[in-house]
């Protein structure tokens, strides 16, 4: 199946300062990708839709000022956590859908610890 | 939007038992995954059967597109079996987001 790589897998950061999370197709090309956050014992919720070249899509409730996305080529995706503060940790995870069969692969997730 | 059931909430198997867990939605859907969340957070692709069934291994996994509901099967039961299993919906079209299930958390206990 096809391949999507996040980085970093774990983060601990101190309040108000920003984190940079990446998420990387290997072995195609997305035009869209996914964030999702998972709180503890809980399902994942998409926050974002990420569009390369243009404006990311979020969902309601979700501070689009806050979770800066960019997605400048075919085959990246960054989602920064800005003025990051203790309610904003969890675990973030990405993905992308195969062009081919349209299968949603995910990245190996973030987990984001603010202190 | 599309809500997403997944029963039952938990589950604890002894090793070598098997198991069904459901996934109902509530409108119609092209797309449906199943997904095995692994103890470090991991999502691993188990099935992408928007409608039929298929067979990998002990796990096999029937859709009924028209009724609404999933169904995954898991025979033969090992404690490596553990962790939370999803559902996840959504239409076709690879600019189309995915809606999660509640998840089923499995214990396999030896």
């Amino acid at each position: 199946g096809a391949v999507v790589s996040q980085h970093p897998s774990w983060v601990i950061c101190k309040s108000g300062t920003s984190v940079k999370i990446e998420c990387r197709s290997l072995d195609f090309q997305a035009t869209t990708m996914f964030w999702y956050r998972q709180f503890p014992k809980q399902s994942l919720m998409l926050m974002a839709t990420s569009n390369e070249g243009s404006k990311a899509t979020y969902e309601q409730g979700v501070e689009k000022d806050k979770f800066l996305i960019n997605h400048a080529s075919l085959t990246l995706s960054t989602l920064t956590v800005t003025s990051a503060h203790p309610e904003d940790s969890s675990f973030y995870i990405c993905s992308a859908r195969s062009p081919g069969t349209g299968e949603a692969f995910f990245g190996q997730g973030t987990r984001l610890t603010v202190v | 939007g599309i809500q997403v059931e997944q029963s039952p909430p938990d589950l604890i198997l002894q090793e070598g038992a098997n198991s069904t867990l459901r996934c109902n939605f509530s409108d119609s859907v092209n797309n449906l995954q199943w997904f095995h969340q692994n103890p470090w957070g991991q999502l691993i692709n188990l099935f992408y059967i928007p409608s039929g069934t298929k067979q990998n291994g002990r796990l096999s996994a029937t859709t009924v597109a028209t009724e609404r509901y999933s169904l995954l099967y898991i025979s033969s039961s090992q404690t490596t079996d553990s962790g939370v299993y999803f559902c996840a919906v959504g239409d076709t079209g690879t600019a189309s987001k995915l809606t999660f299930g509640t998840g089923t958390r499995l214990q396999v206990t030896l």
